[in-house]
């Protein structure tokens, strides 16, 4: 158990639904994130939040809209997904803030998403 | 920006066997190399990471060199057990500061130990 829990662990959903995945950390950390993982390509950064406050968009299309109420919740909103978004979402966190020393990232074991 | 090749994309050794997976990255200003292992069903984990102050660094069956000079780094598993097949992904920060979100990762590596 890494501290970083995700819900739900697999979710299918048309392009037309609204959806939402859920993120908590245990761990007292300062930083929190979202990637996205598919087949056969890097882990890609989404969206990062440090201290509650998003310091970097890294071009995401706007069907994905995350959001960070306090700094043990986070959360991806979705909304008229494609098929090509079906994917796992991995949340992480870390102790530090963006630009700390400790880059130690702590990933929650992700939501499998399918969309139809 | 950074740019991680990381090979092989398969590798299958014998159990008892040494496994080397090996990574290039494009930036020189990259400082910080971690490891993540990551086991079916569950996120990726940190195993071992390497600062470019540092030139090897070893944690008992696991240990990963770096060539500031190449750029090029690699992690060394000696004595496989079944335990370690995984998917193993490579990264490096591209950040002067090594912020996490500065983290560029590798394709990955499947990792299979046969017994």
């Amino acid at each position: 158990e890494t501290g970083v829990t995700q819900t739900p662990r697999h979710l299918v959903m048309g392009m037309t639904n609204k959806k939402s995945l859920k993120c908590e950390q245990h761990l007292g950390h300062n930083a929190m994130y979202w990637y996205k993982q598919s087949a056969k390509k890097p882990l890609e950064l989404m969206f990062v939040y440090s201290l509650e406050e998003r310091v970097e968009n890294n071009s995401v299309p706007s069907r994905f809209s995350p959001e960070c109420p306090n700094s043990s919740h986070l959360f991806l909103h979705l909304h008229t997904l494609q098929p090509e978004d079906s994917a796992l979402y991995l949340c992480a966190s870390s102790p530090g803030a963006r630009g700390a020393t400790n880059e130690k990232l702590f990933f929650g074991s992700g939501t499998q998403l399918s969309v139809l | 920006g950074e740019n991680v090749e990381q090979h092989p994309s398969t590798l299958s050794v014998q159990e008892g066997d040494s496994a080397v997976i090996k990574c290039t990255y494009s930036d020189s200003a990259s400082n910080y190399f971690p490891w993540y292992k990551q086991e079916l069903g569950k996120g990726p984990q940190l195993i071992i990471d390497i600062r470019s102050n540092v030139g090897e660094k070893k944690d008992q069956r696991i240990a990963v060199t770096l060539n500031k000079t190449a750029k090029h780094f690699s992690l060394h598993i000696t004595e496989t057990q079944p335990e370690d097949s995984a998917v193993y992904f490579c990264a490096a920060s591209k950040y002067s500061g090594g912020g996490a979100d500065g983290l560029t990762f590798g394709k990955g590596t499947h990792l299979i130990i046969q017994p």
